[in-house]
């Protein structure tokens, strides 16, 4: 599975967008892009995927690169509650069967300040 | 849809003692996956299921853990003997593997294990 990389710690103003980076330089033709968070001390809560089209749901939008080297996910308002450590995973799925393991990252912790 | 049920929420237990963790997953859900997650290691998969059978076992840190599932309703995870090391957040998560579906998967409360 590709390995992603992601800034440790990150600061955004509540209300305005935050902008999550992440790098997988490596990343397979077949690997999906995924986000999960991880609010503070509960289960980690899938965000959003890709494979190499823009998507967006109503919790973010992602971003992919042309090349998919690296990706961005949105918050457009972020609030207090977006204060979460934020995954970023790169993971193989042929849309019938979980080929690998969902491995997590040390992520990027997100500090929205009021 | 009541989510991912797991059991005790909390643990605490001396050294040596036998622990039994336990989940239900999302009716319907084909997967299974144990996490453990500590400060310094951060969320490490121990096993994971599908239709009821271990796929990968590869994460499972010693011969004192183990992880069963009988039906597609429970899982257990049980440590014996318990040690201080074990001390952690212990999640459960399953998901669908089917055509269309997104891979994503659902996560329970966990559970707090603490070892004296």
């Amino acid at each position: 599975d590709a390995k992603t990389t992601q800034p440790p710690s990150m600061d955004c103003a509540e209300g305005r967008a935050a902008n999550l980076p992440c790098n997988h330089s490596t990343i397979s033709g077949n690997e999906y892009v995924y986000w999960y968070r991880q609010i503070h001390s509960q289960g980690p809560q899938y965000i959003i995927h890709g494979l190499k089209n823009n998507e967006t749901n109503e919790m973010a939008s992602l971003i992919i690169t042309e090349d998919r080297k690296s990706s961005t996910l949105i918050l457009p308002h972020a609030t207090l509650r977006d204060t979460a450590v934020y995954y970023c995973i790169a993971w193989p799925w042929e849309g019938s069967s979980n080929t690998g393991k969902l491995i997590f990252g040390q992520g990027t912790t997100l500090q929205v300040k009021p | 849809d009541a989510g991912v049920i797991q059991s005790p929420r909390h643990e605490v237990t001396e050294m040596g003692q036998e622990v039994t963790l336990r989940c239900k997953p999302i009716s319907g859900h084909n997967s299974l996956f144990w996490y453990r997650q500590t400060m310094m290691r951060g969320l490490e998969l121990l096993i994971y299921f599908n239709n009821n059978v271990p796929i990968d076992d590869s994460g499972m840190p010693e011969d004192r853990f183990s992880a069963k599932m009988p039906n597609a309703s429970f899982s257990t995870l049980k440590i014996q003997p318990s040690e201080p090391r074990d001390s952690a957040v212990y999640f459960c998560a399953s998901s669908m593997d089917s055509v269309g579906y997104t891979g994503e998967l659902f996560f329970g409360e966990g559970s707090r294990l603490t070892v004296l």
